[in-house]
Formats: C-alpha cells, structure tokens, sequence
C-alpha cells in the first residue's frame, strides 16, 4: 500500500541553522505530497504541497521539491528561528474516489536560541 | 471561519463508560476525517466520510468504535465501551475535493482510567 518514510527524530538545531528532513514516499501512481506543522498542543496545519512532479512547494520560508525519479519530498529551510519548534508531518493523497492523507510518523524540531 | 471545531478539548473517563467525541467541520467542506495520534502509532486513520456517508471505515479498530455524520455540518465518534489503551488524542479534519489539503481541529485529548 501507499506509505511515507520521514527521517526519525528528534532534530536539535541553533537559531539561524538549515534545516532539511527527509521524507521519501512509496505509491502506485502519482501522488499530491503535504507538509504538516503541529505546534505543541495544537491540530495539524498545512505548510505547503506540490501536486505534480518537479513541483516546488513554498511557505513561511520553508520548501519542498516533489522529485519523481527519488520518489522524495524533501523539508528545507535556510535558517531556522525559536518558533519554528514543533512536530512536521510529511503526507501524500492519492486523488481519486478516496481522497484520504496517508501520514509519516512525524519529526521532532527544536530550535534552541 | 472558525475552523473545524472539536469538543470536548480534554476527556477523562473511567474504563467501561461510553465516550462520545464531537465535530464541527467547516460550512462547505465536503468531506470529514477522524484520526487517532499516539506516540506508539504516529496518526491513523479512523473513518473517512464524503457527502455524509462513510466512504473508508477500514481504520476503525473494533466494534467498539463507531461514527456518525447525520448532516454536513456534524460529526461524532463515540467510544462504548472505553478501554485505557483507546487513550489518545483524537484529530477531526475536513477538506474540499482537491487540490485543496485538509484543516484539522485543534483535537480532544482523552483519556481511559
């Protein structure tokens, strides 16, 4: 079936450090690919996506290129800050009559200042 | 929008009594998800409804479970009998048909004594 692999955490990063986290994905088609941020004692919220191959998805300075021939999603960001602390979800859907978001298990960042 | 709004935030219960999880989903979103999040299992699917009808309830661990969406505007998951290891929290998202990804509500925290 359809999963996602994210890079285990917990990640530690100094204010102002890259950022990357892996996330690679096994389908049977072409799927739409998400990133989720949960902040501490909050529901998931939608970073960005990419719904086709060689799509670059961007938001609040973090992105992800869908890369088809790697089947990754990649997480990246230049220079972390304090707030950017909190669990990323990387997810796929596979568009059709079931719309469902099959998740990874998610990476802890924490940003020290 | 208020977003999709979950009650209660937070649920104690003893083990054997009912539980019974609300939902408001945003007006216009045509589908709903419940997800269960727990540290050992990461976010899993529950039951996935579309137009108000259950579409995918492969998720649901057992009879004990069930769900319900009698207009486009609610949702419950009701728990009967509560065990403690049904402890965790529990996600209500909703979406439009794609491309559009899911907004989740902020989540009940429950737990079984």
């Amino acid at each position: 079936g359809d999963s996602v692999t994210q890079m285990e955490g917990p990640v530690t990063l100094s204010e102002e450090a890259f950022l990357t986290i892996n996330c690679t994905y096994t389908a049977t088609g072409y799927p739409s690919l998400f990133w989720y941020v949960q902040y501490p004692g909050e529901g998931l919220q939608l970073l960005l996506k990419a719904t086709k191959a060689d799509d670059k998805g961007s938001n609040k300075g973090f992105e992800a290129t869908y890369r088809k021939e790697t089947t990754s999603f990649h997480l990246e960001k230049g220079s972390v800050q304090v707030s950017d602390s909190a669990v990323y979800f990387c997810a796929l859907r596979m568009d059709g009559s079931n719309y469902k978001l099959t998740f990874g298990k998610g990476t802890l960042l924490t940003v020290n200042p | 929008d208020a977003g999709v709004i979950q009650s209660p935030r937070h649920e104690v219960t003893e083990m054997g009594q009912e539980v019974t999880l609300r939902c408001k989903p945003i007006s216009g979103h045509n589908s709903l998800f419940w997800y269960r999040q727990t540290m050992m299992r990461g976010l899993e699917l529950l039951i996935y409804f579309n137009n108000n009808v259950p579409i995918d309830d492969s998720g649901m661990p057992e009879d004990r479970f069930s769900a319900k969406m009698p207009n486009a505007s609610f949702s419950t998951l009701k728990i009967q009998p509560s065990e403690p290891r049904d402890s965790a929290v529990y996600f209500c998202a909703s979406s439009l048909a794609p491309p559009g990804g899911y907004t989740f509500g902020s989540g009940t925290r429950l737990t079984v004594v």
